[in-house]
């Protein structure tokens, strides 16, 4: 059964044009992530939230939103997308900040195409 | 900075093969470190986590070790098979939010 579920699998948006990735949970779990991972590169964390607190990255593009509206819910919106923006966004969540001991679960992605 | 790095960024082996992957970190005071395995086009799926108490892990044909002191970790695939062919990634994690530390992953090729 999945439990961390990205929607769509595949999104293509035009060049400035914004567009919206959700991902929900049935975990019932406090933080969720994004990542970003571009064509054979390592994942990289864009931000988070812990329940309703959020938790920008420093070098993550003032292009890049986010919103949780609820505890199963989070959106990523990208203002006005660039080519540069084209990659898989992986969505994760982890139950709480834990000592080591509670991994991190991932969806099954978006890959954002921009034409 | 937290850094990781994977070695060989690809590797391919015949069927049955025994096999070594390696992670290295930069900085020791992880929390744990954890193996993932992506197939192509699909998200992370965790294979292994080890806390940084302990030294090694271990799932069916799979087994992962760490070593904080040298910033290294190994994933171990015994007798592999065609199916095991995907990207293997290594993360460190870190900070007081739990912030992961990815390599760019090893990607393997089993042929048979």
């Amino acid at each position: 059964d999945a439990m961390v579920i990205q929607n769509p699998r595949y999104q293509v948006t035009q060049f400035g044009k914004p567009v919206t990735l959700s991902c929900s949970q049935t975990l019932n779990h406090n933080v969720m992530y994004w990542y970003q991972q571009k064509s054979s590169q390592a994942p990289k964390l864009l931000f988070h939230y812990y329940d309703k607190d959020f938790n920008n990255e420093a070098d993550t593009p003032d292009n890049f939103q986010s919103r949780r509206p609820n505890t199963s819910f989070c959106f990523l919106d990208i203002r006005s997308p660039g080519l540069g923006d084209a990659a898989m966004y992986l969505c994760a969540t982890s139950r709480d900040f834990g000592a080591g001991d509670q991994p991190q679960h991932f969806g099954d992605g978006t890959r954002l195409s921009i034409l | 900075k937290q850094e990781v790095t994977q070695i060989p960024a690809a590797l391919s082996v015949p069927e049955g093969e025994n096999l070594v992957l390696n992670c290295s970190f930069t900085d020791s005071a992880i929390y744990n470190l954890q193996w993932f395995r992506q197939d192509p086009g699909k998200g992370l799926t965790s294979l292994l986590l080890i806390q940084s108490s302990q030294r090694e892990q271990t799932s069916g044909r799979l087994n992962a070790s760490l070593d904080k002191s040298s910033g290294r970790s190994t994933l171990y695939i015994a007798a592999s098979q065609p199916g095991d062919s995907a990207t293997y990634l290594c993360a460190g994690l870190s900070g007081g939010y739990n912030k992961l530390i990815f390599g760019a992953g090893t990607r393997l090729a089993v042929h048979p």
